[in-house]
C-alpha cells in the first residue's frame, strides 16, 4: 500500500473549515484514499474515502488532485468536538488491511 | 450504523496472567476482524487479521503464540493475551468488516486498555 505523508499538527478557529493535506505520491490506480480519525482514548472513526472523484458526505469533503498524488480532507465548521488525529490512509479494494500513520493532530479553537 | 463493542473496556493484571478481551459486532455479521495495538502518543500498529472460521494472520514480528485469536462466529473475535508482562500494557483496539460494497469501510470498537503490573 502506498504510503503517505501528513502535517503533524494543525490549528483551526472554532466554526471555520479546516483543510487538513495529505500526500500519497506512490498511490496506484486502483488503491482508494480513506479518512479516520481517534479523538482521546477512542476507536477510530471512518470519516469519509474517495478512489479520484471529490466526495462529500454529512462530516466532511475529500477533494483529490486529478493526478491523485495528494488530497485534502475539509470539515467545513470545524467545532471543538473535532480536536482529533486525523490519518490518511491508502489502500486497496475489500480485502486490503488498514496502515495508520502518524497522522495529523487538529485543535480547534474557540 | 455499524456498532462494534469491546469488552472489557480497562483491565490491570498481574504479570504472567493470561487477558482476553473480547470484539463483538452488535448489529452486522463481521466476516474479518482487526486487531490493532496503540501504544501512548503513538499511532495504531495493526497485530492480525482474522477472518471467520480460518486462523488468523499475524503481522510481522507479533507473536501468535502469545496473542492468541479466535474468530469462531460472524459476531465474535477474542484476543487473548497469554502470560502478560508489563511491556504487554497497551490500548488495544478491533475492527470488523462486513461483506458489501467495494470499498474497505472498518468499523472500530472503542479499545481496551489492558495494564500489566
Amino acid at each position: 500500500d502506498a504510503k503517505t505523508t501528513q502535517p503533524p499538527s494543525m490549528d483551526c478557529a472554532e466554526g471555520r473549515a479546516a483543510n487538513l493535506p495529505c500526500n500519497h505520491s506512490t498511490i496506484s490506480g486502483n488503491e482508494y484514499v480513506y479518512w479516520y480519525r481517534q479523538i482521546h482514548s477512542q476507536g477510530p472513526q471512518y470519516i469519509i474515502h474517495g478512489l479520484k472523484n471529490n466526495e462529500t458526505n454529512e462530516m466532511a469533503s475529500l477533494i483529490i488532485t486529478e493526478d491523485r498524488k495528494s488530497s485534502t480532507l475539509i470539515l467545513p465548521h470545524a467545532t471543538l468536538r473535532d480536536t482529533a488525529v486525523y490519518y490518511c490512509i491508502v489502500s486497496g479494494e475489500y480485502g486490503n488491511k488498514l496502515v495508520f500513520g502518524a497522522g495529523t493532530i487538529l485543535r480547534v479553537k474557540s | 450504523g455499524a456498532v462494534v463493542s469491546q469488552h472489557p473496556s480497562w483491565v490491570i493484571c498481574k504479570s504472567g496472567t493470561s487477558v482476553k478481551i473480547e470484539c463483538r459486532s452488535l448489529d452486522f455479521q463481521a466476516t474479518t476482524m482487526f486487531w490493532y495495538r496503540q501504544f501512548p502518543k503513538q499511532s495504531l500498529m495493526l497485530m492480525a487479521t482474522s477472518n471467520e472460521g480460518s486462523k488468523a494472520t499475524y503481522e510481522q514480528g507479533v507473536e501468535k503464540d502469545k496473542f492468541l485469536i479466535n474468530h469462531a462466529s460472524l459476531t465474535l473475535s477474542t484476543l487473548t493475551v497469554t502470560s502478560a508482562h508489563p511491556e504487554d500494557s497497551s490500548f488495544y483496539i478491533c475492527s470488523a468488516r462486513t461483506r458489501g460494497p467495494t470499498y474497505n469501510e472498518q468499523f472500530f470498537g472503542p479499545g481496551t486498555r489492558l495494564t500489566v503490573l
